[in-house]
């Protein structure tokens, strides 16, 4: 059964440092999305992507992050100049050409420290 | 705007009991899905169901079934015959098909299963 990949399961990284949290959506899939979760709390939409462009951000997604789907496959989220409010789990999903039901991958744990 | 509302925290059943899972939802919008999605301890968002807004009979998924009350903006999330297993966190979801593509999530619920 075809999945939604993300790599790595858990990144640290030290406070001012990017990231580069890295998805593999499933391959037929047309919209992509980010959403984070910090520990204990509510699934917090980030940013959706559709047609190679930003179609929605939250008042998170300030300048400090940006996505990029660099070739056919990946989708990443960057961080730059990461904060310790950045510590949290970051899930990619994807969906198919309805846009309707969200596969999520894993998630990677962020902890910025 | 659209919100999604769990009122229910936490919620405990014994195993092999039924337990149902509450949400309701605000839009002014008729066309839009809704879903449960399930968290177990892995942290891996799992998807356990689908409701079209424009479909009136309720889904089901085995031992997971909803209630879909359009009028009301309710959907609540029925499991029946409890495992040990369904111990997570669940999340209800929303996204409007109209006005774009962000699906939205209520607080979540937390149910343990007790053996």
């Amino acid at each position: 059964e075809p999945e939604v990949t993300q790599t790595p399961s858990h990144q640290v990284t030290q406070m001012g440092q990017e990231v580069i949290l890295r998805c593999v959506p499933i391959s037929n899939h047309l919209y992509f999305y980010w959403y984070r979760q910090i520990l204990g709390q509510k699934v917090e939409f980030l940013v959706s992507f559709y047609n190679n462009e930003i179609s929605e951000k939250s008042e998170i997604f300030d300048d400090q992050f940006s996505v990029e789907r660099p070739d056919g496959s990946n989708f990443t989220l960057k961080i730059r100049s990461t904060k310790l409010e950045d510590s949290a789990m970051y899930f990619c999903a994807s969906s198919g050409d309805s846009g309707t039901e969200a596969f999520f991958g894993q998630g990677t744990r962020l902890t910025v420290v | 705007a659209q919100t999604v509302t769990q009122s229910q925290p936490e919620m405990s059943v014994q195993e092999a009991e039924t337990v149902t899972l509450s949400c309701t939802y605000d839009t002014s919008e008729n066309n839009y899905y809704l879903f449960w999605y399930k968290q177990p301890p892995s942290r891996q968002m799992i998807l356990v169901i689908r409701q079209e807004a424009y479909k009136q009979q309720n889904a089901t998924e085995n031992r997971f079934s909803v209630n879909f009350q359009k009028a009301a903006k309710s959907f609540s999330l029925k499991i029946s015959d409890s495992q040990l297993g369904d111990t997570a966190m669940y999340f209800c979801a929303f996204i409007d098909l109209n006005t774009g593509n962000q699906f939205y999530f209520g607080t979540g619920t937390s149910l343990t299963v007790i053996p």
